[in-house]
């Protein structure tokens, strides 16, 4: 598997649940990021977490990073139909050249 | 402010033929990516520029492709002879300073050969 997969591939959640999307990686990082891209376009950024921090908050967003495990988990609180996009995790590889690393993403869908 | 800008949106072609899409990056920044994104995939490296740096051409799938980056700003890919398999959608991203921090991405341009 490549570096930075997200599980579930594809999730669906009623509105106002909360989605918790996850990511894995392989090697040591300096940091890890969270886009979400709308219809195919382009992305937006989210949240960067450093491998010193373990959790991070934004608005709704909650991010947790396990250098540990390697993983790293996106929770949505009480979504919204807004919300329905496709998130990405990318890494930054700490013996890596000057690139980020995408994972293959999770498809969300909110159900009004 | 302006963010990062592509174009054309849309591009069609016929198989065979080159095609030119343009980024225009968020100014001063000076690390610039190329990414290629088929329907439904996540996002593939194709080529990053940082600064006066010779490009990380890694990504590049075969020698149809090239990139070039004028003046440190616009940033051009050409793909020749087009072939079907190079349908999908081409992103540029830019960061100020060096790749490995928040990336800005454009809109994107849709290329579809036919």
């Amino acid at each position: 598997s490549q570096q930075g997969e997200e599980d579930p591939q594809a999730l669906s959640i009623q509105e106002g649940e909360n989605a918790t999307m996850n990511c894995s990686y392989k090697t040591s990082i300096n940091n890890l990021q969270w886009y979400r891209q709308n219809s195919g376009r382009g992305l937006v950024h989210l949240i960067l977490i450093r491998s010193n921090e373990r959790e991070k908050h934004s608005g709704r967003l909650r991010v947790t990073l396990d250098t540990s495990k390697k993983s790293s988990s996106l929770l949505i609180t009480a979504s919204r139909a807004a919300d329905t996009a496709s998130y990405f995790c990318a890494t930054d590889a700490r013996r890596g050249n000057e690139k980020l690393t995408f994972g293959t993403g999770t498809r969300l869908t909110i159900i009004p | 402010g302006a963010g990062v800008s592509q174009s054309p949106s849309n591009k069609v072609t016929e198989k065979g033929k080159d095609v030119e899409l343009r980024c225009d990056p968020i100014s001063g920044h000076t690390a610039l990516y190329w990414y290629r994104q088929s329907l439904g995939q996540g996002l593939e490296f194709l080529i990053y520029f940082q600064g006066n740096s010779a490009p990380d051409k890694s990504g590049l799938p075969s020698d149809r492709f090239s990139a070039e980056r004028t003046g440190g700003s616009v940033s051009t890919l050409t793909i020749q002879r087009t072939q079907q398999e190079d349908s999908a959608v081409y992103l540029c991203a830019s960061s100020l300073f060096q790749g490995k921090e928040t990336q800005y991405f454009g809109p994107g341009t849709r290329l579809l050969v036919l």
